[in-house]
């Protein structure tokens, strides 16, 4: 069974725009945590945001924005004002057990100028 | 500060050879991790570690054994090399003292190419 659902395969806007790339997971544990990370085309993996599960405060940070619902169980990212270098593959991923690492698909955000 | 280093950063191998991947970290993390990402696909945990001397099996561990001799390097090896284990392969170590929310610090990858 999938544990991390990124649905979105691919997402092209054009810059300035508004974007948002969703993140659906699966867990029966009560304690867990979830992160995001972005995978830019030179393939670096780089952290963006970390969120406990119990602490279901949504987050801001420049143009990047977090929604983490867990009665939904969705952990969904927002790019505020889209720039071209925000092109990139963006990554979901669960961790429960401490040694459970379940990294979704990944969304490719193509961001034309 | 380096962070985390891979060697090599490609490497084309025939069927059957084996080879090692060497992961070196200098943030004196616990954890270290080695992962597999295939085309269109998220990172599958291959093995871990908690500590030096101690190693684990994650998510995709055939085909791979791993060392922790030594706190800073994580080894990867592939005895029997195989087409199927065509892919990049990326190292990533963390620090736990504060809990498992810590972020996993990432190398650049390998690209390995089984012929």
């Amino acid at each position: 069974a999938q544990k991390v659902t990124q649905a979105q395969t691919e997402i092209s806007v054009v810059e300035k725009e508004d974007v948002t790339l969703d993140c659906v997971y699966e867990t029966r544990d009560t304690t867990y945590y979830l992160f995001w990370y972005k995978q830019p085309p030179s393939g670096e993996l780089v952290f963006l945001i970390r969120r406990n599960s119990f602490d279901e405060q949504n987050e801001i940070s420049g143009r990047y924005s977090w929604n983490f619902q867990k009665s939904t169980s969705s952990f969904n990212f927002t790019i505020t004002a889209s720039q071209v270098v925000d092109s990139a593959v963006y990554f979901c991923v669960l961790r429960y057990n401490f040694n459970k690492f379940y990294f979704g698909s990944g969304t490719k955000l193509n961001v034309k100028p | 500060n380096a962070g985390v280093t891979q060697t090599p950063k490609f490497r084309v191998l025939k069927t059957g050879q084996s080879m090692t991947l060497l992961c070196a970290q200098d943030m004196n993390h616990e954890y270290m991790y080695w992962y597999r990402q295939d085309p269109g696909m998220g990172l599958r945990l291959i093995h871990y570690s908690v500590g030096e001397g101690t190693t684990a099996k994650g998510e995709v561990p055939d085909g791979y054994n791993v060392s922790r001799l030594k706190k800073q390097n994580f080894l990867l090896g592939l005895e029997s090399a195989a087409p199927s284990q065509t892919s990049v392969y990326f190292c990533a170590s963390s620090y736990e003292g504060q809990g498992p929310n810590q972020p996993q610090h990432f190398g650049d990858g390998t690209r390995l190419s089984i012929l």
